[in-house]
């Protein structure tokens, strides 16, 4: 079965760190870029990050930048974010996503999502 | 960053009526667009991609159109199970951005 599963949400402090993983089954992650997007409640879909199928280039959305940190191990067929300094801003669903190039590089959709993991700032 | 906007940000239809949402750009973005569908509590799932494509298992009522900067999603006989959020994503350029989403109901 082609599935994404995340894990790692949960409540956290404010200024605290946090990582989530996305487990890959019935598929091999190493052919596609990866997605992290997320959903505050009640809220639309923000686009977080990306990171290229061999892990050597990554971006991020301005909100997240230089406190998100994605990552994937192909051997393992995972990919994670580890959050630093979170804030009540990050309150949120976080879905990982396979990217499907729509016909020209780095012009994905998105294909395979997971369920998703909530991950609550809160004191 | 390019910014997407979505209309109407609600509608509400009957059963058999022929519905349409667009989704305009603030830049060009030719045909780098896809449309989600989005149920509640549920993760989204992939409708359209690269404006027009209708992506595998995909009912054939759902059709895409566009290029540039304006975009349009059409369900042509709308069904009870049509309920949901519907988002449009630019991909021409990093930040992906999203449209702030239609909630379409069924009357």
């Amino acid at each position: 079965q082609v599935q994404l599963v995340e894990s790692g949400g949960g409540v956290v402090q404010p200024g605290r760190s946090q990582r989530l993983s996305c487990a890959a089954t019935g598929f091999t992650i190493s052919d596609a870029a990866m997605y992290w997007v997320r959903q505050a409640p009640g809220k639309g879909l923000e686009w977080v990050a990306v990171i290229s199928y061999d892990g050597s280039r990554k971006y991020y959305a301005d909100a997240v930048k230089g406190r998100l940190i994605i990552s994937r191990d192909n051997s393992k067929n995972t990919l994670s974010l580890q959050m630093n300094s979170l804030g009540v801003e990050d309150t949120a669903m976080y879905y990982c996503a396979r990217g499907v190039a729509m016909g020209s590089a780095w012009s994905d959709a998105f294909d395979i999502w997971g369920q998703g993991t909530m991950v609550t700032v809160s004191s | 960053d390019i910014q997407m906007t979505q209309s109407p940000s609600s509608v509400s239809a009957s059963v058999g009526d022929r519905v349409t949402i667009t989704c305009r750009a603030s830049q060009g973005i030719s045909t780098w667009l896809a449309w989600y569908q989005q149920k509640p509590g549920k993760a989204p799932k992939l409708l359209i991609y690269a404006a027009s494509s209708l992506q595998g298992g995909v009912p054939s009522r759902f059709s895409g159109s566009g290029s540039g900067t304006d975009f349009t999603l059409t369900i042509s006989s709308l069904q009870s199970e049509d309920s949901a959020t519907y988002y449009c994503q630019q991909a021409n350029s990093f930040p992906n951005t999203f449209g702030q989403g239609t909630k379409l109901e069924i009357k």
